[in-house]
């Protein structure tokens, strides 16, 4: 049972460049969400769903896009990466209302 | 806005104290709270959680205590080892399709 699966580990990209974050969980979950952590900022909400084909904004969208084709699947893409998207990312995933599970985290950083 | 408020940032326990962290929330629909713990290098694991409808949940060495008329949450911690000290998030989530709001955390280091 792998959870919630995130790749890549660590990414440097420079200011401009585009990427995307994948996010996998093989537990069925509905829920899925992208948080961005920085310090002394804790854990503040990206985008997240409640379903395949249901997404919504968190506290801080702005450079980013989700979509989420499939119940596993919850990529994150960044649009034109800046310095201020330097920060380590989670995704998690949950039934609704309860515990959710958190991925081992992508540090990135923009130059 | 801040959903949940967190507090203290830092905190520093001798080996045997007990560690007290604290929350507040202001949305009322809010039911479900949850404490997560997170070590350096690894994604935030949840370590108890409560719900409204009880003032206090206790599991091993680790107690949240719930006033609901205070709109407060805290975390307890017995008998604090070494091992317990890592980043402690309070956070909160209603049965709307709300998810997960977290407190800005609480870094613990217990001493010995």
């Amino acid at each position: 049972n792998a959870g919630v699966t995130q790749t890549p580990k660590f990414q440097v990209l420079k200011t401009g460049q585009s990427m995307t974050l994948q996010c996998a969980q093989d537990m069925n979950h509905e829920y899925m969400s992208w948080y961005r952590q920085d310090p002394g900022m804790g854990l503040r909400l990206i985008h997240y769903s409640v379903g395949a084909g249901i997404t919504d904004q968190g506290e801080v969208p702005n450079g980013y896009n989700v979509s989420r084709s499939t119940t596993e699947d919850f990529p994150l893409r960044l649009l034109s990466a800046a310095p201020s998207q330097t920060s380590v990312y989670f995704c998690a995933s949950s039934f609704l209302n309860t515990e959710a599970f958190f991925g081992q985290g992508t540090r990135l950083t923009v130059v | 806005q801040q959903q949940v408020k967190q507090s203290p940032q830092s905190l520093i326990v001798q080996k045997g104290g007990i560690s007290i962290i604290n929350c507040a929330y202001e949305n009322t629909a809010f039911d479900y709270f949850p404490w997560y713990q997170q070590f350096p290098g690894k994604g935030p694991a949840l370590l108890i959680a409560i719900r409204p409808d009880v003032s206090e949940k206790k599991e091993g060495r680790f107690t949240i205590s719930f006033n609901k008329s205070a709109k407060q949450f805290s975390l307890h911690i017995m008998d604090s080892q070494p091992g317990d000290s890592a980043t402690y998030f309070c956070a909160a989530s209603s049965a709307g399709n709300t998810p997960l709001v977290f407190g800005k955390g609480t870094r613990l280091s217990v001493i010995a």
